[in-house]
């Protein structure tokens, strides 16, 4: 079945750096990826939706400039986290669209700690 | 406003029991596709079941049905025979309808354990 690989699994950086996460669609062409974040205990809250070639769309009260989405191919979307803060700690997990179907396909997700 | 309410934030049962999850929706399209996902403590998401607004029959998968009742607004989860592999977080969720990215909208899920 269809495959999202999402890298890395667990990150830990210092604040004030940028984190870069990779969603990459092994079998199939991810014409549409969604961006979710998931605080501990708490459900998947979704930040953006990116379409191959164009720009993301953001949900409401995610700041553009902190997430940065890039869906350069239908193979590949990333999520870079600037500059994070302690605050921007979460687990991240992206889901693809196939270009047919009526499926959503996970990633693993990404545990991001911000020291 | 709330688009999937899942009421149940825990739910116990024991072995080779039946179990109900517990999932309301709220729209007012007529075309509209309901899920359900397992979510383990290693944070994947796997998918369980699937439920669109124009099906007549139920959705099934193995030990999974979907309890789907338009008119009430609901789709309760049914588990049968629990194992204790069962045990995690349970999110409904609604494939928003007339939006253009066929976004997924989730509830706040129920944690399920499953006891020997």
């Amino acid at each position: 079945g269809a495959v999202v690989s999402q890298h890395p699994s667990w990150v830990i950086c210092k604040s004030g750096t940028s984190v870069k996460i990779e969603c990459r669609s092994l079998d199939f062409q991810a014409t549409t990826m969604f961006w979710y974040r998931q605080f501990p205990k708490q459900s998947l809250m979704l930040m953006a939706t990116s379409n191959e070639g164009s720009k993301a769309t953001y949900e409401q009260g995610v700041e553009k400039d902190k997430f940065l989405i890039n869906h350069a191919s239908l193979t590949l979307s990333t999520l870079t986290v600037t500059s994070a803060h302690p605050e921007d700690s979460s687990f991240y997990i992206c889901s693809a669209r196939s270009t047919g179907g009526d499926g959503y396909t996970f990633g693993s997700g990404t545990r991001l700690t911000v020291v | 406003a709330q688009k999937i309410t899942q009421t149940q934030p825990g739910m116990f049962v024991q072995e080779k029991e039946a179990v109900t999850l517990d999932c309301t929706y709220d729209t007012s399209d007529q075309s509209y596709g309901l899920f359900w996902y397992k979510q383990p403590s290693s944070g994947e998401m796997i998918f369980l079941i699937y439920q669109g607004s124009y099906d007549e029959q139920n959705a099934t998968e193995g030990r999974y049905s979907l309890n789907f009742q338009k008119a009430r607004k609901s789709a309760n989860l049914v588990i049968s025979a629990s194992q204790l592999g069962d045990s995690a977080m349970y999110f409904c969720a609604m494939r928003e309808p007339n939006t253009g990215f066929q976004k997924l909208v989730f509830g706040t899920g129920t944690r399920l354990l499953v006891s020997p």
